[in-house]
């Protein structure tokens, strides 16, 4: 078990264009959560996932965002038409249910 | 709405201090209360897990409190080393299992 992986760690994309993040959980872990995270800053919720089952997302997650988690194993993260707003950390985390989460390393968004 | 306040936003001591940083939440309704270390540039990793019915944790040099009726909790970290170095957060989960976070203290120890 290598732990929560993500990919890319990081990505530097043009205003307006669409970026896609992955994550892998830890196997056999059924929630999933994608978290954002700006400089100096804790994280900020956007979404989780109960197995296959997109079960909560945030204000924050504006129409350009979209997450799956299609078998209940990996996850994506999707943001169209970026913005230089968007620019900052991407966590993902997970969780056997509701007790010690853990989290990857994060992808970096840099939109110019 | 339950906020999370963590003082002091930065804080730098010799090596060899021990030093306490602090939590504070606003609903004592949570399900457990998490401290994490971040390294620049990195993701998260856990150091303490307090579950809502227990007072503290230890692990290594670091001890854990948490006070529910005051909504606080302190971070001990004894003999400081510069490998302590990193932002420290916490989170308290609440009742719907979601994590709600501090800012975080950003901790330099100078050799």
């Amino acid at each position: 078990d290598t732990g929560v992986s993500q990919d890319p760690r990081h990505k530097i994309t043009k205003r307006g264009q669409n970026v896609t993040f992955r994550c892998d959980p830890i196997s056999e872990h059924n929630r999933l959560y994608w978290y954002r995270q700006t400089l100096g800053q804790g994280p900020e919720f956007l979404t989780y996932f109960q197995n296959e089952a997109q079960l909560e997302k945030s204000r924050l997650l504006s129409d350009r965002f979209s997450a799956e988690r299609p078998k209940g194993s990996f996850s994506t993260l999707e943001i169209q038409r970026t913005e230089q707003g968007d620019s900052a950390m991407y966590l993902c985390a997970s969780s056997p249910g509701g007790n010690t989460i853990y989290f990857g390393e994060g992808s970096w968004l840099t939109v110019v | 709405k339950q906020e999370v306040t963590q003082i002091p936003a930065a804080l730098s001591v010799p090596e060899g201090e021990n030093l306490v940083l602090n939590c504070s939440f606003t609903d004592s309704a949570i399900y457990n209360l998490q401290w994490f270390r971040q390294d620049p540039g990195k993701g998260l990793t856990s150091l303490l897990l307090i579950q809502s019915s227990q007072r503290e944790q230890t692990s290594g040099r670091l001890n854990a409190s948490l006070d529910k009726s005051s909504g606080r909790s302190t971070l001990y970290i004894a003999a400081s080393q510069p490998g302590d170095s990193a932002t420290y957060l916490c989170a308290v989960m609440d009742s719907n299992y979601q994590l709600i976070w501090g800012a975080g203290t950003k901790l330099i120890i100078k050799p």
